[in-house]
């Protein structure tokens, strides 16, 4: 099975703040990643597919890179609605893997 | 749009049978799409269970295979989940989502878009 490292595990920020969340397969897998955010209590939600393509609806301030091994979120400006935990997800494999999480917190 | 709920039994025993239904509405679940099972221990991530193709095709999280069935009703529009011999460590938030699909060129990207509210089982005796 592929395994995927979210790091860091959690973060403390201020809104206004720039945020980059990175996850990292443990073997190849193109651009067949996705991220999630969840927030407690409630269902995840899709933000960005394939890498880098953003979800109808989601605000233009979140963004994915990568491809292969590495990939990244990224918050450009972090708002008081993001504080949430967010997921990664291959789906190149049919056996589908999450990262472990990233817990955005308030500083 | 499609909205996913689902249903079943809060509380199991040990040594039960789990079985929960996600109803499909505002869509067919004969559409070209899997139809997936995560789940959320207390205070943990999120962990796949499998998934079902409207063909039948499933495929399955191999630590859970040897336990888990996933079918679906195209009659009612909707989709199940039994898993066998639960114990303690099943106690979970189970959530049906939709495994959406996108093709760019001669790939098909696949994303799980479509989630519902998820329902909490505890396995407790």
């Amino acid at each position: 099975d592929i395994q995927m490292t979210q790091s860091p595990p959690s973060l403390s920020a201020s809104v206004g703040d720039r945020v980059t969340i990175t996850c990292r397969a443990s073997q190849s897998i193109f651009s067949y990643l996705n991220w999630y955010q969840q927030k407690p209590g409630r269902a995840p939600k899709l933000l960005i597919f394939a890498a880098s393509s953003l979800q109808s609806g989601v605000p233009s301030r979140f963004s994915g890179a990568g491809s292969g091994t590495d990939f990244t979120l990224t918050i450009s400006s972090l708002q008081p609605e993001d504080f949430a935990t967010y997921y990664c997800q291959q789906s190149y494999s049919s056996f589908r893997t999450f990262g472990g999480g990233t817990k955005v917190d308030i500083k | 749009q499609v909205q996913l709920q689902e249903s079943g039994p809060g509380l199991l025993k040990p040594s039960g049978t789990l079985s929960l239904t996600c109803a499909v509405s505002g869509g067919s679940i004969s559409s070209n799409n899997w139809w997936s099972w995560v789940r959320q221990p207390p205070g943990k991530g999120l962990e796949w269970i499998g998934e079902m193709y409207p063909s039948g095709s499933a495929n399955y999280n191999p630590s859970l295979k040897s336990r888990v069935t996933i079918s679906l009703d195209k009659s009612k529009n909707q989709f199940s989940l039994n898993l066998s011999s639960v114990t303690a460590a099943d106690t979970a938030v189970y959530y049906c989502a939709r495994d959406s699909q996108m093709v760019r060129g001669i790939i098909n990207y696949y994303y799980m878009d479509v989630w519902g509210k998820g329902t909490t089982v505890t396995v407790s005796s």
